[in-house]
């Protein structure tokens, strides 16, 4: 069976810095691309970005772009986003989920999801 | 960037028939998935590729992709079928986007 879990959330002040993990099993970690997607406090979903099968490319939302970095391990199955200049619209639940295809881009959706890890931005 | 709508809610009878749509310039070109989210849970894929169920997800989810609108319909309603619904593209320019979400109310 498919898993990923989310660790490290919590609360950090604005223009703080916090470390997003994701642990994996049971398929092909090294296969896939992997993404991080983000809801906010009653909102809808917002994609965060994305990280090649073998982390070569990484690609994010303009929202994020500069301040958010993705990586991952695939000798650990781990995928990570490190988030910096933290803003309370950072605010979210973030959740790691896995590409269905390893295709192009778009061939498929995201069929695996975490539960997802709480970042709250405030003083 | 490309954009996409959703309505914000819709309701529907217990065993009647929801449709929930996704507009969009030229979406018919794009291939648009479909997810279900619970309250309080993670979002499920129920449609990927415009009109595919992955395993598990029941028949009475269907969807189609023809022009300006994408359209995910879910048949005979259930009370389970509560959520919050959104639909998901790519888009070489704006790279993954999600509609707004559409929440679901089963009368």
């Amino acid at each position: 069976q498919v898993h990923l879990v989310e660790s490290g959330g919590g609360v950090v002040q604005p223009g703080g810095s916090l470390r997003l993990s994701c642990t994996t099993s049971g398929f092909s970690f090294s296969t896939y691309r992997m993404h991080w997607v983000r809801q906010a406090p009653g909102r809808g979903l917002e994609w965060v970005g994305l990280i090649a099968s073998d982390g070569s490319n990484q690609y994010y939302a303009d929202s994020v772009k500069g301040r958010f970095t993705m990586s991952r391990d695939n000798s650990k199955n781990t995928l990570s986003l490190q988030m910096s200049r933290l803003r309370p619209e950072d605010t979210a639940v973030y959740y790691c989920t896995k590409d269905q295809s390893i295709a192009e881009s778009g061939e498929g959706g995201f069929d695996y999801w975490g539960q997802g890890t709480q970042v709250t931005v405030s003083s | 960037s490309y954009e996409v709508t959703q309505p914000v809610s819709i309701s529907v009878a217990l065993g009647q028939t929801a449709t929930i749509t996704c507009g969009g310039d030229s979406i018919g070109l794009k291939n648009v998935h479909w997810y279900q989210q619970r309250p309080g849970q993670a979002p499920v894929l129920v449609i990927y590729r415009d009109s595919l169920r992955p395993s598990g997800i029941p028949e009475r989810f269907s969807a189609s992709n023809w022009g300006n609108t994408a359209t995910l319909t879910i048949s005979r309603a259930q009370a389970d079928d509560e959520a919050d619904y959104y639909c998901q593209l790519w888009d070489s320019a704006s790279a993954w986007v999600f509609g707004g979400g559409t929440k679901l109310t089963v009368l």
